[in-house]
């Protein structure tokens, strides 16, 4: 199983709801990664999980909050986010962080904000 | 300031013919780089990779370069096929630990 799932595809939110984003992988990975991406723009780093211990955060706003509860879990909870926050989140997971391993996708969720 | 570039955001090809995908980065510490193709509704899917101790790494009809003087990889796809076409992403990272995409390159490869 080389695959990366994220769940719901799609999410509508109001600037006033919580909700989560779901991330799985059953490969064995201990690292996994949260991005963000605008159209036309590049994947962004938000969070990198090593061993379920958060060892990167790229100042990401504290509206956006990871979780880790498995090697194969990674939840993104979202609470009073921005419209400018609409974005495709993607998921990753790797063998292990750092070193010369590549990174597999989920399909990613398209957020919208209204 | 984008560490990683993609200058060409589309690239049209002929079936059969040499696809060539460019990617310049700016950091002298990357050392470890790949190439990743994103269908559309899809996240992005790894392709193939090459570390800064190699300049050619080759994987059947795909083969990346790095020219470490120059900061410069590129992707050579040959014979180009219809299925081939799909937005491409380079990425770098130093040790692996975070990962800097370009901007994507679009190709279309025409039957």
């Amino acid at each position: 199983d080389t695959e990366v799932t994220q769940t719901p595809k799609h999410l509508v939110m109001g600037m006033t709801n919580k909700k989560s984003l779901k991330c799985e992988q059953h490969m064995g990975h201990r690292a996994m990664y949260w991005y963000k991406q605008k159209a036309k723009k590049p994947p962004e780093l938000m969070f990198v999980y090593s061993y379920e211990k958060l060892s990167i955060n790229e100042s990401v706003p504290s509206r956006f909050s990871p979780e880790c509860p498995n090697s194969s879990l990674l939840n993104l909870h979202l609470h009073a986010l921005q419209p400018e926050d609409s974005a495709l989140y993607l998921c990753a997971s790797s063998p292990l962080a750092g070193g010369p391993h590549e990174q597999y996708f989920g399909p990613g969720t398209r957020l919208t904000v209204t | 300031d984008q560490q990683v570039k993609q200058n060409s955001p589309s690239l049209s090809v002929q079936e059969g013919r040499i696809s060539i995908l460019n990617c310049d980065y700016t950091n002298s510490m990357f050392d470890y780089f790949l190439w990743y193709k994103k269908y559309p509704a899809e996240g992005p899917t790894f392709l193939i990779s090459i570390s800064s101790i190699k300049d050619k790494n080759e994987d059947g009809r795909f083969t990346v370069f790095l020219n470490k003087s120059a900061k410069h990889l590129s992707l050579h796809i040959v014979p180009s096929q219809p299925g081939d076409s799909a937005v491409y992403f380079c990425a770098a990272s130093e040790a692996g630990n975070q990962f800097y995409f370009g901007t994507g390159t679009s190709l279309t490869v025409i039957p």
